[in-house]
């Protein structure tokens, strides 16, 4: 396996349940994120992880809860989620923690969730 | 309000012209600047990227040209190809910060 890696790659799920997404990095990068990307808006950030450690929430409910392990693995877990919620969710990992400057992102598919 | 701009939702090109993105950005204190290309059903892929203190970058037959006066950026690709078909976003970041800033994406069609 190279490069991020996202599974489920499509979930649907009722407002009652929980799920979780995985992500997982073969990258070596010590930086992990998760960005959502809604019908017709640019995607978003939401959650960003340095060595392991959360270091940005972008004001979101906390409905999602995120989890990061390790430096290769971050997981999404969602609970109670509204159908507004249904989107991509996209994983995300860069290189240099706590710099943006001259270390892209690298993304992982995605998981399409649908919320119903 | 949007920070990073793409006023173009799409644009179409004959096989072996150039294609023209532009990309207008808000914040001025953005000083990192990318292209990400995305095919469906994929995650976005990174193109190029380029700093505030270049004016371009170029890499095969893609080069970014960066004016930080006027706020805007742009991304050329020369010759365009049918494999180029996809939904290209162009992406800003400030310096000592994590949160790279999207655009909504130009969708570009190569017509063969």
């Amino acid at each position: 396996e190279t490069g991020v890696t996202q599974t489920p790659r499509h979930l649907v799920m009722g407002m009652t349940n929980k799920k979780s997404l995985k992500c997982e990095q073969h990258l070596g990068h010590n930086a992990m994120y998760w960005y959502k990307q809604s019908a017709k808006k640019p995607l978003e950030l939401m959650f960003v992880y340095n060595f392991k450690e959360q270091t940005e929430n972008n004001s979101v409910p906390s409905r999602f809860s995120p989890e990061c392990p390790n430096s290769s693995h971050l997981f999404l877990h969602l609970h109670t989620l509204q159908p507004e919620d249904s989107a991509l969710y996209l994983c995300a990992s860069s290189q240099d923690p706590g710099s943006s400057y001259n270390s892209p992102l690298h993304f992982g598919n995605g998981t399409r969730l649908t919320v119903t | 309000d949007q920070q990073v701009k793409q006023n173009s939702p799409s644009l179409s090109v004959q096989e072996g012209r150039i294609s023209i993105l532009n990309c207008d950005y808000t914040n001025s204190m953005f000083d990192y600047f990318l292209w990400y290309k995305k095919y469906p059903a994929e995650g976005p892929t990174f193109l190029i990227s380029i700093s505030s203190i270049k004016d371009k970058n170029e890499d095969g037959r893609f080069t970014v040209f960066l004016n930080k006066s006027a706020k805007h950026l742009s991304l050329h690709i020369v010759p365009s190809q049918p494999g180029d078909s996809a939904v290209y976003f162009c992406a800003a970041s400030a310096p000592y910060g994590q949160n790279f800033v999207f655009g909504p994406g130009t969708r570009l069609s190569v017509l063969p």
